[in-house]
């Protein structure tokens, strides 16, 4: 039962352009929402959030979307840096004591 | 000064073996955490403890048992390996119960293989 889905297992972009990372939802219990960024052989980073009272959140060069009647939300990253290449996981809780995590979208940025 | 480290990294064994995994935080963080990432790459909550008592328990099998000596360290002790328990182990650590609005701060997660 994945309550949080992640459907494209990677992308590709160009540096300078957009990255659009995308994630979905079944738990409409859910009202804090996280992405995670992991380079190979570490943990997973911390890197934005939204609550659900929000439908856009902005930091830096990283701004979250979230839309609650379609269940989704996404990750833009403008502009893309070489350095951005990494693993974005997208978490969710229903303020609960647990985030529940979605696959990971494998992000590759080309210089 | 790693915030949250763990040991060992990596970790090879023969099945029906009896393993742990360390893990230290030196953040003054009162929760901890365990979660598998499986070979469908799902990162999933195992425990979580708060100031040393239990607190999540997520259905898994009565194998895997968590210690928490102090707040700074959560092990995981893992009886009678399995196959199925080849993946890679995080812990992490938050201030505060993790609703999602405390920041999780993760280790580098141990690769256990199980022949």
């Amino acid at each position: 039962d994945q309550q949080v889905k992640q459907n494209s297992p990677s992308l590709s972009v160009q540096e300078g352009r957009i990255s659009i990372l995308n994630c979905d939802y079944t738990n409409s219990m859910f009202d804090y929402f996280l992405w995670y960024k992991k380079y190979p052989a570490e943990g997973p980073t911390f890197l934005i959030s939204i609550s659900s009272i929000k439908d856009k959140n902005e930091d830096g060069r990283f701004t979250v979307f979230l839309n609650k009647s379609a269940k989704h939300l996404s990750l833009h990253i403008v502009p893309s840096q070489p350095g951005d290449s990494a693993v974005y996981f997208c978490a969710a809780s229903d303020g609960g004591n647990k985030l529940v995590f979605g696959a990971g979208t494998i992000l590759r940025v080309k210089s | 000064d790693t915030a949250v480290s763990q040991t060992p990294k990596y970790l090879v064994t023969q099945m029906g073996n009896d393993k742990s995994i360390k893990c230290e935080q030196n953040l003054g963080h009162d929760t901890m955490y365990w979660y598998k990432q499986d070979s469908k790459k799902f990162l999933k909550i195992m425990f979580s403890y708060n100031n040393k008592e239990l607190i999540i328990n997520e259905t898994v099998p009565n194998r895997f048992s968590p210690k928490s000596p102090d707040k700074a360290h959560l092990n995981l002790h893992i009886n009678s390996l399995e196959l199925g328990d080849s993946a890679v182990y995080f812990c992490a650590s938050s201030h505060g119960l993790a609703g999602g609005f405390n920041e999780q701060f993760f280790g580098p997660g141990t690769r256990l293989t199980v022949l």
